[in-house]
């Protein structure tokens, strides 16, 4: 149950996009479609904005959008935006058990 | 309006126990699977738990099998957790979130938290 690799920290100023990267494993993200993307702003609970690879749940933005190959998931914010500015975690299923990312730090410059 | 709100949290000794709750309202709670989700201090988010909507499948994360225990009363809309054997690590805001579909490990739906300090 090895937590999944993410970069510490991305950042862009407004109105470019960014890439946020998540390595996992065979058994997990590479071995099924079941991974979700979570926003945090400080002091709060984390928000869905991405679920099964690349879907968005009613209310998140199409700026957000996220991609899969192989063992590597990707979330990918257009438009960068000042409220943007969160940790964005990964998560993956893997059958009898759940792994996330360490967290990205995004900053908007 | 989906709710979740979680209690029971506190302060605890390290080897003792505790019980935490999360009344659920706003959905068909034995549709879903339910997970606890925690968070250290300046950390990330680590999966805890998991359990199915009919409560007959439980899952857990190796840092806390054998400790801690999930269960849910659907007549009540109420998840459990029975934390034994308390460690120092455990200390975390502890989550409790609803499955975005029926088994599904995605979480669209998040309690604000209920903060856990194991500590003499």
């Amino acid at each position: 149950q090895s937590a999944l690799t993410q970069p510490r920290s991305v950042s862009g100023s407004p109105g470019q996009s960014v890439t946020i990267s998540c390595t996992g494993i065979s058994s997990d993200v590479g071995g099924y479609n079941y991974v979700s993307w979570y926003q945090q702003h400080p002091g709060k609970a984390p928000k869905l904005m991405i679920y099964d690879v690349s879907k968005r749940p009613s209310g998140v933005p199409d700026r957000f959008s996220g991609s899969k190959s192989a063992n590597t998931a990707s979330l990918t914010i257009s438009g960068l935006q000042a409220e943007d500015e969160a940790d964005y975690y990964c998560c993956s299923d893997a059958g009898t058990y759940v792994v996330f990312g360490g967290g990205t730090k995004l900053t908007v410059l | 309006e989906v709710q979740l709100l979680e209690s029971g949290g506190g302060l605890v000794q390290p080897g003792g126990s505790l019980r935490l709750s999360c009344a659920a309202s706003g959905f068909t709670f034995s549709g879903y699977l339910m997970s606890w989700v925690r968070q250290a201090p300046g950390k990330g988010l680590e999966w805890v738990s998991s359990i199915s909507g009919s409560g007959s499948s439980t899952f857990y994360a190796d840092s806390v099998k054998g400790r801690f225990t999930i269960s849910r009363d659907n007549s009540k809309n109420t998840l459990n957790l029975q934390m034994d054997s308390l460690r120092a690590e455990d200390t975390a805001i502890y989550y409790c979130a609803k499955a975005i579909r029926g088994s599904s490990s995605e979480s669209d739906y998040w309690g604000q938290g209920t903060l856990v300090t194991v500590s003499s």
